[in-house]
């Protein structure tokens, strides 16, 4: 149990779909973090949201919005998303950003898959 | 944006076996983390590297950052069938005013009972 959890765990969605993914930390953090992790491709950051302000965008595609209501909740709501969007979402967490050394702490990960 | 390398890629051995897992850069890292990602979970932290030629244990396994911070191995001895997963570098660089961790590309590891 490493405190972050993600729902759903697996997902499958059309193009045309709207669907959200929620990750919720019992941590006490301030930072939370998505991930996207694709075969054969790096872990790549696409949002980072600290005290409940993104701090971070990593030029990810407006099919992608996130929302962070308080430092616990984390969403990733998803609309007209692609094929090569299919991948495993990763949801984390940390004590602060931009704070060196911080531990991350990741949720199970969605499994994502848009056909 | 710096780009680390891991290798090898994939790599299945027997139980009981030795294995080092290299992850390299050409830029310089201030720290440098070791993550094992087990299926169907999320990364978990094993070690945070900051020292130049600085080696952690963790029980079996042996950690090492490169003297000049561009790269690290993760070295394990007597691999068991729970060391199976997939083994992720992050180094740590500071872009933009902020600390950030970059993902390796990872090594994927079977031990064979």
């Amino acid at each position: 149990e490493t405190g972050v959890t993600q729902t759903p765990r697996h997902l499958v969605m059309g193009m045309t779909n709207k669907k959200s993914l929620k990750c919720e930390q019992h941590l006490g953090h301030n930072a939370m973090y998505w991930y996207k992790q694709s075969a054969k491709k790096p872990l790549e950051l696409m949002f980072v949201y600290n005290f409940k302000e993104q701090t971070e965008n990593n030029s990810v595609p407006s099919r992608f919005s996130p929302e962070c209501p308080n430092s616990s909740h984390l969403f990733l709501h998803l609309h007209t998303l692609q094929p090569e969007d299919s991948a495993l979402y990763l949801c984390a967490s940390s004590q602060d950003f931009p704070e060196t050394r911080e531990t991350q702490y990741f949720g199970p990960g969605t499994r994502l898959l848009v056909l | 944006t710096q780009l680390l390398e891991q290798s090898p890629q994939f790599l299945s051995i027997q139980e009981g076996e030795n294995l080092t897992v290299y992850c390299n850069s050409s830029s310089v890292f201030s720290s440098l983390q070791w993550y094992r990602q087990e299926p169907g979970e999320g990364p978990v932290l094993l070690v945070t590297v900051v020292t130049g030629g600085e080696v952690k244990k963790l029980k079996r396994l042996t950690f090492q950052f490169g003297d000049a911070r561009k790269d690290s191995s993760l070295h394990i001895t007597a691999a068991q069938p729970g060391d199976t997963g997939l083994y992720l570098c992050a180094g740590e660089e500071l872009a933009s005013g902020t600390y950030k961790y970059i993902f390796g590309t990872g090594t994927r590891l079977k031990v064979l009972a």
